[in-house]
């Protein structure tokens, strides 16, 4: 069974800290990503990344960067976070088939 | 831009009977289908997969796909109480690494 683990279900932060968001999947995979959800918007894709080192804006990259330095791991970082990205965020690790495997998703709250 | 769409529901079935959802898409090259069962509060779980016309049967489920009328199907038997969950439609369109997402339908099963 693919494995894909977050560091944390929930975050509480402040305004203006810089937040790291970690995500290690246990199949190899190539490829990762990054979404927020959020109610009547769906899943939005922030970031992706093809192969370690290697990243890709997806539809909502601002405010947001991300590092890949282990084929494994894949981190979300939100450099000044701010209320509006209060969200859920959910990782994902892709197959060669193309489905996509979530780990268990980071409630992060920004007060 | 291609999209897919699903009716948000939500979509009320007594329980033991079928449930049938629905998803619609609007490029033409798209090849792998998939659908996603979400309970509140937590992540994307993916259920079915299907990549040629036709159905697919996994236990309680069968998704349908018909590539010339661009939609994909999920149907559920003997709907559960435990079935209630919104269901995320998601579609590769050619692109190596992206699926394109629905924005689910929310399924309530009435005991």
């Amino acid at each position: 069974d693919v494995k894909v683990t977050q560091s944390s279900r929930y975050l509480v932060k402040r305004t203006g800290e810089k937040v790291f968001l970690e995500c290690v999947q246990d199949m190899d995979h190539e490829n990762m990503f990054w979404y927020r959800q959020d109610p009547g918007l769906g899943l939005r894709l922030i970031y992706f990344s093809y192969d370690v080192k290697m990243k890709e804006k997806g539809d909502i990259p601002e405010g947001y960067s991300v590092s890949r330095e282990k084929k494994e791991r894949f981190s979300l970082i939100l450099e000044s976070a701010s209320t509006n990205q209060t969200s859920m965020y959910l990782c994902a690790s892709k197959a060669k088939t193309y489905e996509q495997y979530f780990g268990p998703g980071t409630r992060l709250t920004v007060t | 831009q291609k999209e897919v769409e699903q009716n948000s529901g939500p979509l009320s079935v007594p329980e033991g009977a079928i449930a049938s959802l629905n998803c619609t898409y609007s490029d033409r090259v798209s090849q792998s289908f998939f659908w996603y069962r979400q309970y509140s509060g937590k992540s994307p779980e993916l259920i079915m997969s299907i990549y040629s016309n036709g159905d697919k049967e996994d236990g309680r489920f069968t998704a349908q796909l018909n590539k010339a009328s661009q939609y994909v199907s999920l149907l559920i038997r003997d709907s559960q109480p435990s079935d209630s969950a919104t269901y995320l439609c998601a579609v590769n369109t050619g692109s190596n690494y992206q699926l394109i997402w629905g924005a689910g339908t929310k399924l309530i099963i009435k005991p």
